[in-house]
Formats: structure tokens, C-alpha cells, sequence
């Protein structure tokens, strides 16, 4: 159980180029996803919170109109990389917690490998 | 300074030595989270830890939180190659269900 599919795993676009990333939920619903940033040997960094219906709430330093997320349903949630540049290029993970249950671990999709080329 | 330190940064160890990595935090946990990772691709779940001083085993795998609940230790018992990949702790610091902070990790290796 407690499955997350992330879809696509690798993307190689051109600068410019918007690109969109879903994270779903394929057992359990979600009211609430995350969104982080891998870099090579580096620590995820949490991005965003993705909350169903409403708005996503950003960390500190992220930029809301560069990374568009929308959780419109309680299985997906999606994240657009807008007009993507080189230093945009890294590893994407998306986490999801069933609504269901509280204090639950958080279960990851298997990332998506975004180049900007 | 990072707020959840974990150690050694790498670890390379002959198949069937035991091994145990740590996961520090500079304040209280509410709860700890380990999770096992393959380059590249996404984090399996392996164990949470809510309770000062509780412990959880999963095959050969076990996971330590402390009384202080501000440091956790993972310990793999007879490694096998299959053990290998990078190991993250999760911290939660306000409640059941708050975002987590994750530390560097600790890649290891097994040598057949």
C-alpha cells in the first residue's frame, strides 16, 4: 500500500520551455503533498506544501510564479517548472501523507531528473 | 550550522559486519523518520520514531530514538549488498502531521 506515482521520471527540454510534473496517489487520498529539490549529494530541500482545494504555501526563498503547483484533487498534485532556465535542472521528489491517518510517514513518488538544456 | 546533522557522511563496510549510523538534531524532536534512498530515484520508508527512548526493528534493521529525543542511531545487523544506497533521517519538530527537515545522508556501501 501507500503507493506514490511521480510521472515522467526524466525530462530534457530547452531553455524556455515550461514543464509540468504530477505527483498522484494511487491507493490513499492525500489532502496534503510536498514538493522538493534534490541537488547531488545534497539534502532534500522542501519547496512547497501542496494542500488540496487551496493555495500551496511556499518556503522561504521559493519563487511562487516559477514553480506553479495546483493539488486539485485528493490523488494529484501537480508542479509546473515555468520558462525553465539551466539552473532549474535538477531532481524533483514529491511526498504524499494519507488524510487519513495522522502522524503517518510521508511516501515518495520516484522523482523526476529535470535538464535544462 | 544544519539543524539535523547525520553521520559519518559515508560509510563502506564488508558484507556481514554490523554497522550503525546516527541522526543529530540541534532540538527536540517530536518525530524521527528514517528512509533509505537509491541514487536517483525516490525514498522508501523504513521507520518512525515518536517516543523518547523507543526502538523498532524491521529485519535487520533496527532504530534507536533517545530520551532526550534529539538523536537517533540506525543499526543494520549482518549487511548485505542489498543495504547499500543513502540513508536520510526526517525530522518533524512541531506536531504529527508538520512538514520534516531532512539531513544530508549517509551513503553506504557493502563490499561483497
Amino acid at each position: 500500500g501507500a503507493v506514490v506515482s511521480q510521472h515522467p521520471s526524466r525530462v530534457i527540454c530547452k531553455s524556455g520551455t515550461s514543464v509540468k510534473i504530477e505527483c498522484r496517489s494511487l491507493d490513499f487520498q492525500a489532502t496534503t503533498m510536498f514538493w522538493y529539490r534534490q541537488f547531488p549529494k545534497q539534502s532534500l530541500m522542501l519547496m512547497a506544501t501542496s494542500n488540496e482545494g487551496s493555495k500551496a504555501t511556499y518556503e522561504q526563498g521559493v519563487e511562487k510564479d516559477k514553480f506553479l503547483i495546483n493539488h486539485a484533487s485528493l490523488t494529484l498534485s501537480t508542479l509546473t517548472v515555468t520558462s525553465a532556465h539551466p539552473e532549474d535542472s535538477s531532481f524533483y521528489i514529491c511526498s504524499a501523507r494519507d488524510k487519513g491517518l495522522s502522524g503517518q510517514p510521508q511516501h515518495f513518488g520516484d522523482g523526476t531528473r529535470l535538464s535544462i538544456l | 550550522s544544519q539543524e539535523l546533522e547525520q553521520s559519518p557522511q559515508s560509510l563502506i563496510v564488508q558484507e556481514g559486519k554490523n554497522l550503525t549510523i546516527n541522526c543529530t538534531s540541534s532540538k527536540t524532536l517530536y518525530g524521527l523518520y528514517w528512509y533509505k534512498q537509491k541514487y536517483g530515484e525516490g525514498l522508501i520508508f523504513l521507520m518512525m520514531l515518536q517516543k523518547g527512548g523507543e526502538e523498532k526493528s524491521h529485519e535487520k534493521i533496527t532504530a534507536k530514538l533517545d530520551e532526550k529525543k534529539q538523536q537517533s542511531s540506525l543499526h543494520i545487523t549482518a549487511s548485505q549488498p542489498s543495504h547499500a544506497g543513502i540513508y536520510l533521517c526526517g525530522a518533524a519538530y512541531t506536531g504529527a502531521n508538520s512538514k520534516l527537515t531532512f539531513g544530508k545522508g549517509i551513503t553506504l556501501s557493502v563490499r561483497p
